[in-house]
């Protein structure tokens, strides 16, 4: 089992829809987790960290399932410009183990007018 | 402030060249990785650097690849000879110890092709 599992895509949807994504990992001592976002042929950048207990920053909503291992990411009102690749990181020790990171492969999505 | 500087941003060259890859990380900051970015394996890291120390060189692939951290502001990663297979985006991020240090900062990259 890969350490960190996403739904490759696309996901192809019209403005203004709500569309989600799941994340699983299969380190159950995993401690920290994010949601990067890379635009095509650019470097990937931090979206939002996610905390056990959720949490939203505008349109975008990420959770956290440490019983189940798995991680989703919630767009609201997708624009255009939301059309990105969209990945699933873990880290796999605790808070400043710099050096853990295991990108998973990215959903791509693809908003359409 | 600047961000993560790499160089060069595309590179072709022949199988059996050298290829040498250059970074400057951010200001301040103690952490440096390589990663390796190709449609099949995705984002891979290849190795990392702790105050110009290398810590972690198990995802490096083989022998061909090298990196080095001569001083805080400078990594190169070289590859000796180059193969066709090596072609990717490398990849350079930084970031610094401690908390909040999980946020890795990445460099543009830089599209390697060997033909």
């Amino acid at each position: 089992r890969k350490e960190v599992e996403q739904d490759p895509g696309p996901f192809n949807v019209p403005e203004g829809a709500t569309v989600a994504f799941n994340c699983t990992y299969s380190n159950s001592a995993s401690q920290s987790f994010f949601w990067y976002r890379q635009d095509c042929r650019k470097e990937p950048k931090l979206l939002m960290s996610v905390y056990s207990s959720g949490n939203e920053d505008g349109r975008f909503t990420a959770q956290l399932n440490r019983a189940s291992q798995y991680i989703s990411l919630l767009i609201r009102d997708s624009k255009l410009s939301d059309s990105a690749t969209y990945l699933c990181v873990v880290n796999r020790r605790g808070g400043g183990s710099q050096g853990n990171l295991i990108f998973g492969k990215g959903t791509k999505l693809s908003v359409k007018p | 402030d600047a961000g993560v500087i790499q160089s060069p941003r595309h590179e072709v060259t022949e199988m059996g060249q050298e290829v040498t890859l250059r970074c400057k990380p951010i200001s301040g900051h103690d952490y440096l990785f390589w990663y390796r970015q190709t449609m099949m394996r995705g984002l891979e890291l290849l190795i990392y650097f702790n105050n110009n120390v290398p810590i972690d060189d198990s995802g490096m692939p083989e022998d061909r690849f090298s990196a080095k951290m001569p001083n805080a502001s400078f990594s190169t990663l070289k590859i000796q000879p180059s193969e066709p297979r090596d072609s990717a985006v490398y990849f350079c991020a930084s970031t610094w110890g401690g908390v909040g240090g999980d946020t890795q900062y990445f460099g543009p990259g830089t599209r390697l092709t060997v033909l």
